[in-house]
């Protein structure tokens, strides 16, 4: 079964500063989609980072990149230069493909709080 | 903003009633997924829709039934709900099934209570 492990319920950074969200995951395919979403207070599911499992290089979007160790199935997320809009809940998630649909299998979240 | 609207915002409900929440896809989405975000959790697949037709489901009883609409729109049904269906329900919506490249965009979620 597929499952993505998020073992940072809580985490805080001082506004600038950087700061890394953990994820593992466990599957045994071997091309895959990763993701980190954000989920501020309004609820609604942003996208914020996407690597693909075949490309060897880790992908990067302005201020935030990726740590993706293929062999050791972990996927970490790094925000440099934090700002106070960057507190939010990050889900990291794992894209699935059974009988023809494709799902998104999330963990649990880590909750961002930046201190000004 | 994603272009992907749900309505209503906020929903009580009785257990045991049934209930429908309803999602607006951006034009050219052919694909809904819905999601069941329990508090404190992450999303949880329910179901997926591709041009009208169901295509995928996760562990979730036959009480939670979905369609999907011509005009891009699409709707989560429960019945004989129960409490531990409480939940904060999103959709998301994408162009197809092209090989996993495709972004999902997510709605705002409906927030269901069941008393």
């Amino acid at each position: 079964a597929q499952t993505v492990t998020q073992s940072q319920p809580e985490m805080s950074v001082q506004e600038a500063e950087t700061v890394t969200l953990s994820c593992t995951y466990d599957t045994s395919e071997s091309d895959y989609y990763l993701f980190w979403y954000k989920q501020p207070p309004s609820r609604q599911m942003i996208l914020v980072i996407r690597q693909e499992a075949y490309k060897q290089q880790n992908a990067t979007e302005n201020r935030f990149s990726v740590n993706f160790q293929k062999a050791a199935k972990s996927f970490s997320l790094k925000i440099s230069d934090s700002q106070l809009g960057d507190a939010a809940m990050y889900f990291c998630a794992y894209l699935v493909e059974e009988g023809g649909s494709e799902k998104l299998v999330f963990g649990k979240g880590t909750k961002l709080t930046v201190n000004p | 903003e994603t272009g992907v609207t749900q309505s209503p915002t906020h929903l009580i409900k009785t257990r045991g009633q049934q209930v429908t929440l309803r999602c607006s896809s951006q034009s050219g989405h052919n694909t809904v997924s819905w999601y069941q975000q329990a508090l404190g959790q992450g999303p949880q697949f329910i179901f997926q829709y591709y041009r009208e037709e169901e295509n995928g489901r996760g562990n979730f009883p036959p009480r939670f039934s979905g369609l999907q609409f011509p005009n891009y729109s699409s709707e989560l049904n429960v019945n004989a709900l129960e409490l531990d269906d409480s939940a904060l329900y999103l959709c998301a919506s994408s162009v197809g099934l092209a090989g996993m490249s495709d972004e999902q965009y997510f709605g705002p979620g409906t927030r269901l209570t069941v008393t």
